[in-house]
């Protein structure tokens, strides 16, 4: 979920365990979207996207719902690994010639 | 290819300082971007450009200007850096701004305002 201040939304889950990140977009005209990993001290890294004509992408590991009447995304990651502990970033695009838009981010913890 | 290269990795400034951070990009990509981002909170864009020759203010433009000196490179410049600039700097390329998915991030820039 989204959150404001100095402190991320944390999730932690157990080892093998799936994960399900969410995003609040704030734009109804968004018709892109991205979900970035941002792991401790480097730049965020792109994991997947989906576009506004889908309600449903997989990738390796990863899925991501896109619920445009509620303007909600998801990021499910299938059992989970150590190496997926990072803080993860929905962005939106909107059609036209205009940068991306970055959510707050949630901090995913791992437990072994 | 080295994708995206930020210089300095990390700085120290006191307050009514100046300096420039550079950023270079590889990928001959068109577009680029220099974000902030403090604790707890996302990316924040402060300028981009969207081609050679082109500069737009982003979200939090106050403060900062920023040079497109070619397709490759493209630097931010703090000229009376203050406490509140504080913060890492993140500087992207993509091939175009229709083109969000190639949307590649530097390894950052740590600056501290004293």
């Amino acid at each position: 979920g989204e959150s404001v201040g100095l402190h991320l939304p944390t999730l932690s889950v157990q080892e093998g365990d799936n994960s399900i990140i969410n995003c609040a977009y704030s734009n109804s005209a968004s018709d892109y979207f991205i979900w970035y990993k941002q792991e401790s001290g480097k730049g965020p890294q792109f994991i997947i996207d989906i576009r506004s004509n889908m309600d449903k992408r997989q990738g390796q590991r990863v899925t991501v719902l896109l619920n445009k009447t509620v303007k909600h995304l998801s990021l499910q990651i299938a059992a989970t690994q150590p190496g997926d502990s990072a803080v993860y970033f929905c962005a939106e695009n909107m059609a036209g010639n205009t940068p991306l838009v970055f959510g707050k981010g949630t901090r995913l913890s791992v437990i072994a | 290819n080295a994708g995206v290269t930020q210089t300095p990795k990390f700085q120290v400034l006191k307050t009514g300082q100046s300096m420039t951070l550079q950023c270079a990009q590889d990928m001959n990509h068109n577009s680029m971007y220099w974000y902030r981002q403090d604790p707890g909170m996302g990316l924040r864009l402060i300028y981009y450009s969207a081609s050679e020759g082109t500069t737009d203010k982003g979200e939090v433009p106050n403060g900062y200007n920023v040079s497109r000196l070619n397709k490759r490179e493209f630097s931010l410049r703090l000229e009376s850096a203050a406490p509140s600039q504080t913060s890492v700097y993140f500087c992207a390329s993509s091939e175009a701004l229709t083109h969000a998915e190639t949307e590649f991030f530097g390894p950052g820039t740590r600056l501290t305002v004293l």
